[in-house]
This record gives structure tokens, C-alpha cells and sequence, in this order.
């Protein structure tokens, strides 16, 4: 089946520095890429929306300038958290439309800024 | 119009069981009802999904209710077992691509 691998699983990073997560779609073309953020214990809630070749949607009261969204090609997506802070510790997680009308998720990233 | 309303947040079950849980959402554009079950530290993983042209979908011990007219799904989970104590999220789907997802219902299933 479809297959999204998101990496890295988990980090920690300081206050202050930028991480990079990237999710490629393995065995399918993603043209759109969905990043999804989960506080523990609550619910997934999207983010934006990344569309290969264009720019990224977000959704209200996500900081396009602080999450940097890149899709450059129909396999990747990243997010980069600039700048992290203590609170956007979270689990982080994508999701692409997969070729059989389903929605494949990454296994998701935990970051904790410390 | 964009939510998915959950219920219950949480169930305890003895092995054996049917647990059941109910989402109700408000947007009739929606076409798209899949089913996640999600453990501690890991993505949530589809485990079934219906259309609205059904009323019924079973996929092993996993079962979708559909009430178009009441735009109410439920999931049931047959001779449920210890193994199936997760987090599970209702979401719907439209056209705009993006899923909505329910609070999410923690069950356990006591041995």
C-alpha cells in the first residue's frame, strides 16, 4: 500500500534553532501534502496544506513565517519550525492523499525544544 | 460547520466487548468517513473508511454505521481485545481535500 516516511521520529532541539521534518511519499506521487500538529491528548489539527510546485495554505493562526513549508518536488515535503520554542513542542504529523482515495500518514515527528 | 463531534472521549471495556463510538458532523459536503486508531508516540493508522452511499461497511472486527440523514457514524469493534486499547479518531473528508478530525475516544479493553 501507500507508504509515507516522515523523518525524524523524534527531536530535541534548543530554544532558538530551526528543525527540519520531511516526509516522502514512497511508492506514489504526492501532489499535496497535508501537516498536521497534535497537542498530547487532544486531536490532530491541520496546519496547511502543501501542493507540490506552489505555495502552502495555512490555516488560521498557524505563522506561515515561523512554520516554512516546502514541497519541491511530487515525493517530498518538509516543514521547518524556525526559531523553535518551549511551546511548539508537539507531535507533528503529514498525511498525503494516497492513490486508492485513502489518506496515508507518516508515523509523525515528536520535537521538544528545550 | 467544520466539526466533527466525538463522543465518548472515553470507554473501558472488558475483553470480549463491543465498544462503540458515535461522531456526528454538520458539513453535507463531506463524502469521506474514515476510522484511526493511534498508540502513544505513533501516527495514527486508518482502519476503515466509508462513503455515504452505504449504511454499512465491516472490515474484520471493525464495523462503520452511516446515517446520511442524521450525519451520524459510529464504529463498533466486535470480541474486542487488550491489544485494541488505543486512541481512536473519527475524521471526515470533502472535496477540499483536508480531513476534520473528531477529539478522539482513549478506550481500554481490560483483560
Amino acid at each position: 500500500g501507500a507508504v509515507v516516511s516522515q523523518h525524524p521520529s523524534r527531536v530535541i532541539c534548543k530554544s532558538g534553532t530551526s528543525v527540519k521534518i520531511e516526509c516522502r511519499s514512497l511508492d506514489f506521487q504526492a501532489t499535496t501534502m497535508f501537516w498536521y500538529r497534535q497537542f498530547p491528548k487532544q486531536s490532530l489539527m491541520l496546519m496547511a496544506t502543501s501542493n507540490e510546485g506552489s505555495k502552502a495554505t495555512y490555516e488560521q493562526g498557524v505563522e506561515k513565517d515561523k512554520f516554512l513549508i516546502n514541497h519541491a518536488s511530487l515525493t517530498l515535503s518538509t516543514l521547518t519550525v524556525t526559531s523553535a520554542h518551549p511551546e511548539d513542542s508537539s507531535f507533528y504529523i503529514c498525511s498525503a492523499p494516497g492513490p486508492s482515495a485513502g489518506y496515508t500518514f507518516g508515523s509523525g515527528t515528536r520535537l521538544t525544544v528545550v | 460547520q467544520q466539526q466533527v463531534k466525538q463522543s465518548p472521549q472515553s470507554l473501558i471495556v472488558q475483553k470480549g466487548g463491543i465498544p462503540i463510538i458515535n461522531c456526528a458532523y454538520e458539513n453535507t459536503a463531506f463524502d469521506y468517513f474514515p476510522w484511526y486508531q493511534q498508540f502513544p508516540g505513533k501516527g495514527p493508522a486508518l482502519l476503515i473508511a466509508i462513503r455515504p452511499d452505504v449504511s454499512e461497511k465491516k472490515e474484520g472486527r471493525f464495523t462503520i454505521s452511516f446515517n446520511k440523514s442524521a450525519k451520524q457514524f459510529s464504529l463498533h469493534i466486535m470480541d474486542s481485545q487488550p491489544g485494541d486499547s488505543a486512541t481512536y479518531f473519527c475524521a471526515a473528508g470533502g472535496s477540499q481535500g483536508n480531513l476534520i478530525f473528531g477529539k478522539g475516544t482513549k478506550l481500554s479493553v481490560k483483560p
